[in-house]
Parts: structure tokens; sequence; C-alpha cells
């Protein structure tokens, strides 16, 4: 069974600095992988997937992650966070044959003044 | 684009009362589409897989006859909450799969929620 763990349920940065968010999944072999962010009431917006290739990707807003295999982790990563940047940050990871999703528990960002 | 919508945005709904919330893909068609529970400040919980023109497949634990789902185009899910009780009241998230997308159908695309209250 695939599953993903989230280990900081919140996080708080100062805006301007760096965030990295954690993200570790369990799936026997590699598996597709997301960054979701919600704001309150909201959906989910994607912010970067990764599918194979290159294990740095670019995403939206600035965001960027990277996979690592041998630690079977996604950590997401922008250099300098914005006031809007304070959201939900979910991420997923979905199977390479079943295709359901399965999302870690989230980190709250806070985003200091 | 791969926009999906979803109808009404908010509800509130009697206790005992059916309410019925539509999932539309608007500019693709989807053969899956997914439907999630999310309590407050917690993940998304999927409750079932949609699939056109077949019944849905729901995880364990959902009471398939309480959440009705049925996908009879492939732009349009609904998810029918029968007999509605205020423990249902919840956050309800579609997601939608391109049809023929390969690889690529690994992505969902995201339904921007209906907040659902039951007094």
């Amino acid at each position: 069974a695939q599953s993903v763990t989230q280990p900081d349920i919140h996080i708080t940065v100062s805006e301007g600095a760096s965030l990295e968010l954690r993200c570790n999944y369990s799936y026997g072999a590699t598996p597709y992988l997301f960054w979701y962010v919600q704001s309150p009431g909201q959906g989910l917006q994607l912010l970067l997937k990764y599918f194979s290739g290159d294990t740095l990707v670019q995403g939206i807003k600035g965001f960027e992650a990277e996979f690592k295999r041998s630690q079977s982790s996604f950590n997401l990563r922008k250099p300098s966070v914005h006031w809007s940047d304070a959201a939900e940050y979910f991420c997923a990871v979905v199977g390479t044959n079943a295709g359901k999703s399965t999302f870690g528990d989230g980190t709250t960002l806070t985003v200091k003044p | 684009g791969a926009v999906v919508s979803q109808h009404p945005s908010w509800v509130i709904c009697k206790s005992g009362t059916s309410v019925k919330i539509e999932c539309r893909s608007l500019d693709f068609q989807a053969t899956t589409m997914f439907w999630y529970r999310q309590f407050p400040k917690q993940s998304l919980m999927l409750m079932a897989t949609s699939n056109e023109g077949s019944k849905a497949t729901y995880e364990q634990g959902v009471e398939k006859d309480k959440f009705l789902i049925n996908h009879a185009s492939l732009t349009l899910s609904t998810l029918t909450v029968t007999s509605a009780h205020p423990e249902d009241s919840s956050f309800y998230i579609c997601s939608a799969r391109k049809s023929n997308s390969g690889r690529g159908g690994a992505e969902q695309y995201f339904g921007p929620g209906t907040r659902l209250t039951v007094t």
C-alpha cells in the first residue's frame, strides 16, 4: 500500500526567509509525486509534479521540489517566502498502476511579517 | 486548461433530507472522477472512484447507500448525500482525470469544493 508522511504539522517562517516542507512516501516502485496548495475554503491547486527524469522539479509561484529515491522523499522548497504563501500544503503520491491518490496530512504554513 | 467546477459551492440542508453535488469537467473529458471528503484542519479522504458508465468503487468504510455516486457522462459526476445528518457536514471535493492521457493520467484536476452543512 502507498502512504505519505508530512512530518511537520505546522511551520512558521518570516517573510523573505527560505522554506522547506518535508514529504516522505512509501511505495514499492517510483510513484508519481505531487505537491498541492490549499487556501481556506478552497480546492487544491497543483504546485508541481514529478513523473520521471530530472529529480529537481520546478513549479509555479517559485516553488521547487527534489525527488530523492534513496530517502523516499519529495521535499518542497522556496528560496524566499511571501505572505501570500500562507496556506495548507499537501504532498500526494499516485501509484503507477492503481491510479489513486494518497495525500499526506498536510502542513500549515504561517508567514510572519 | 483543465477546469473542474462544483455546484453548489455551499449548501445548508436540514437533517433527513438529501442533497446533490455536481462535479463537471468543463474543458476536457474525464473517464474517471474522484470524490473526497475533508474535515477541518485535516487531509483529503478518498470516498470513491467514479467511472463513466459503471458503478462507483467505494473506499472501505464509506456507505454506498448513503453517498450515491452517478457518473452519467464524460463530463459530469454527481454525489448525493442521502438522509443527511449533522455528522455528514464536511467539505466535499471532486477531482477529474483526463481520458486517454497515458502517464499524464496520473494527474488529477480538482474542483473548488462544496461546503455542506446539515442542521
